[in-house]
């Protein structure tokens, strides 16, 4: 099975601050990777999927990069709406895998 | 508008099962690919079951293979997930999940999600 593993655990950053969460596959998953933004007490959303293609109505300070087994999402400008926990998902193989998240917080 | 919402969840007891469900609307149910995710307390996502466009093929996690089961009802554009012989560490928010085939399987929709207890 494949392992996705993220870093950092958690980012504590300023509002307007550039934020880079990175995501590693244990093999070669391609460009099959999607993120997901997750609230408290809400249900995830998809933010990115195929690496870099930005679901519909997300805003365009979110982006994704990376192919293979090493993976970036950033964010910007750092906005206090942003706050949240980001999750990776590779659907290259079954089963498909979720990094353990990262929880971005305003300091 | 696209939507997907969850019942049946609540407490149960140890070894003691519980049907859920997840009714689609807003969008044409049939070639769509339709998934069960978890978010234990203080844990991350976890995949759990999966189910083809046409109810021919199920995929389930290891955590719950041979526990589980999902089904789905075209008729009633409603997917299902069986839990049977609960545990605690089953305990989460179960969330039901659109996957499109011809896409890639990332989860473009999700429902709001409903509360597995399992509890003595």
């Amino acid at each position: 099975d494949i392992q996705m593993t993220q870093s950092p655990s958690t980012l504590s950053a300023s509002v307007g601050d550039r934020v880079t969460i990175t995501c590693r596959a244990s093999q070669n998953i391609n460009s099959w990777l999607a993120w997901y933004q997750q609230k408290p007490g809400r249900a995830p959303k998809l933010l990115i999927y195929k690496a870099s293609t930005l679901d519909s109505g997300v805003p365009s300070t979110f982006s994704g990069s990376g192919s293979g087994t090493e993976f970036t999402l950033t964010i910007s400008s750092l906005q206090p709406d942003d706050i949240a926990t980001y999750y990776c998902q590779q659907y290259n193989n079954f089963p498909w895998a979720f990094g353990q998240g990262t929880t971005v917080e305003i300091k | 508008q696209v939507q997907l919402v969850e019942s049946g969840g609540g407490v149960v007891q140890p070894g003691k099962s519980l049907k859920l469900s997840c009714a689609a609307s807003g969008f044409t149910f049939s070639p769509y690919a339709l998934h069960w995710v978890r978010h234990a307390p203080g844990k991350g996502l976890e995949w759990v079951a999966f189910i083809s466009f046409d109810g021919s093929n199920e995929y389930y996690a290891d955590s719950v293979k041979g526990r589980f089961t999902i089904s789905r009802d075209q008729s009633k554009s409603t997917i299902y997930l069986q839990m049977n012989s609960l545990r605690v560490e089953d305990t989460a928010v179960y969330y039901c999940a659109r996957t499109n085939p011809a896409a890639g399987y990332y989860f473009d929709v999700w429902g709001q999600g409903t509360l597995v207890t399992v509890s003595s």
